[in-house]
């Protein structure tokens, strides 16, 4: 079946620091693929996507690019800020037909922590 | 235009006992899905709702159930609590187009 692998955290940084957050993917097919950011008390909100390959999502100055020869999304950033803390989630969305259906498959999340 | 609605945030309960979450989708998305999340285990899928049907579901036993009404909103319902069940339950709407899901802030369950 789908899955998802991120890198261990936590991740700690000083700010304006440049992250890398791994995330590498096992999929049948073209799934899309997203990194869902949940900062303390809140939902997942949707940071970025790519819905095919070599696309590159961005957003608020993160990007990752969708490189199937090497199935990964790797989340990165030139310069992180404190407020840039929070829970980071890689997912991908499978195209399998019926057992898709409002299914993401998520990494298990790293927590990135950003010192002034 | 409004997010993902879920009520209540916070709930407690005991041992035995029932549970029902509510959740209102963005106006227009007619998909609704629902999401556990727990420390150990992640976040895992639950079900995902269409016009009314289930059309996807996850690995949980039967005590989860949810149901969609008309107006795409969704309640799902935990029966005969336990402990383990204690996770923020996360619900996500979506357009069933791109598989992009929005989520709301989650409802808390605590089970003492």
């Amino acid at each position: 079946g789908d899955s998802v692998t991120q890198m261990e955290g936590p991740v700690t940084l000083s700010e304006e620091a440049f992250l890398t957050i791994n995330c590498t993917y096992t999929a049948t097919g073209y799934p899309s693929l997203f990194w869902y950011v949940q900062y303390p008390g809140e939902g997942l909100q949707l940071l970025l996507k790519a819905t095919k390959a070599d696309d590159k999502g961005s957003n608020k100055g993160f990007e990752a690019t969708y490189r199937k020869e090497t199935t990964s999304f790797h989340l990165e950033k030139g310069s992180v800020q404190v407020s840039d803390s929070a829970v980071y989630f890689c997912a991908l969305s499978g195209n399998a037909g019926g057992t898709s259906y409002g299914k993401l498959t998520f990494g298990q999340g790293t927590i990135l922590t950003v010192h002034p | 235009k409004a997010g993902v609605t879920q009520t209540p945030r916070y709930l407690i309960k005991t041992r035995g006992q029932q549970v029902t979450l509510s959740c209102s989708p963005i106006s227009g998305h007619r998909s609704v899905s629902w999401y556990q999340q727990t420390p150990g285990q992640g976040l895992q899928f639950l079900f995902e709702y269409f016009s009314e049907t289930q059309r996807n579901k996850g690995n949980f036993p039967g005590r989860f159930s949810g149901r969609q009404f008309s107006n795409s909103r969704s309640e799902m319902n935990v029966s005969t609590l336990e402990l383990g069940d204690s996770a923020l339950y996360l619900c996500a709407s979506s357009l069933d187009i791109t598989g992009e899901l929005f989520f709301g802030e989650g409802s808390r369950l605590t089970v003492l």
